[in-house]
């Protein structure tokens, strides 16, 4: 969708060192959430933001922290990578009753 | 916290009916939505329910009854690029700020169609 974009679009690091995905956004909405995406769990939400500076953690935060200095931009950053946090990172906003997402990152810890 | 359920994977024919259904339970609820997601690709949204009954949108149906925490998406006359995972998210206000509002997905119904 044109109103969202994640970058990069995939990311190979090493363990230990800290990466930062960012989400950005045309729409001027309210809400934004960092999910991550693995077999056999699904979607879960890591953190989100309602609005600039407002930020909550969901069911997996740890090792992950968020920023929003700006409504178009939502930042998740692992603060020190590691294999456990391979994974497809999306991002999405909502608006009125429909929830929007990005392209993804596929993000791989070696 | 949320748990929600979905069979996670089923088999229907090219131009069949296929009732994919979901059970949840969760405080503070505020909509029931379901996405497809082909594989390699982000989810796009199929519907939204947040009153009990039934929504048409073309092939695609989903029902929902709050009382019974429960929610199917019918899917009809089956097309092979209906080959997808089907995901049920429940939408609740339990987020520590003021108006917060979290997305749970269930794990996902993968499906596939033959012909």
């Amino acid at each position: 969708d044109a109103g969202i974009t994640q970058s990069p679009r995939h990311k190979v690091t090493e363990t230990g060192t800290p990466v930062t995905l960012r989400c950005h956004q045309t729409e001027n909405h309210r809400y934004m959430y960092w999910y991550r995406q693995d077999p056999g769990h699904g979607l879960r939400l890591i953190h989100y933001s309602y609005g600039v500076k407002d930020t909550d953690k969901g069911e997996v935060s740890d090792g992950y922290s968020v920023s929003r200095s700006k409504t178009e931009d939502f930042l998740l950053t692992l603060e020190s990578a590691t294999s456990s946090q391979t994974s497809v990172y999306f991002c999405a906003i909502s608006g009125g009753n429909g929830y929007t997402f990005g392209s993804g990152t596929r993000l791989t810890v070696v | 916290g949320q748990n929600i359920d979905q069979p996670t994977e089923m088999t229907a024919t090219e131009g069949a009916i296929v009732q994919i259904n979901c059970t949840y339970q969760t405080s503070g609820f505020n909509g029931l939505f379901w996405y497809q997601q082909h594989a390699g690709e982000a989810p796009t949204f199929l519907s939204y329910n947040v009153l009990d009954g039934l929504e048409e949108k073309g092939r695609f149906s989903s029902f929902l009854s709050r009382s019974k925490g429960y929610s199917y998406l019918l899917l009809k006359e089956l097309q092979m690029k209906d080959s997808a995972s089907y995901l049920c998210a429940v939408r609740d206000r339990t987020g520590s700020g003021a108006g917060s509002y979290q997305l749970t997905f269930g794990k996902g119904t993968k499906l596939s169609v033959i012909p």
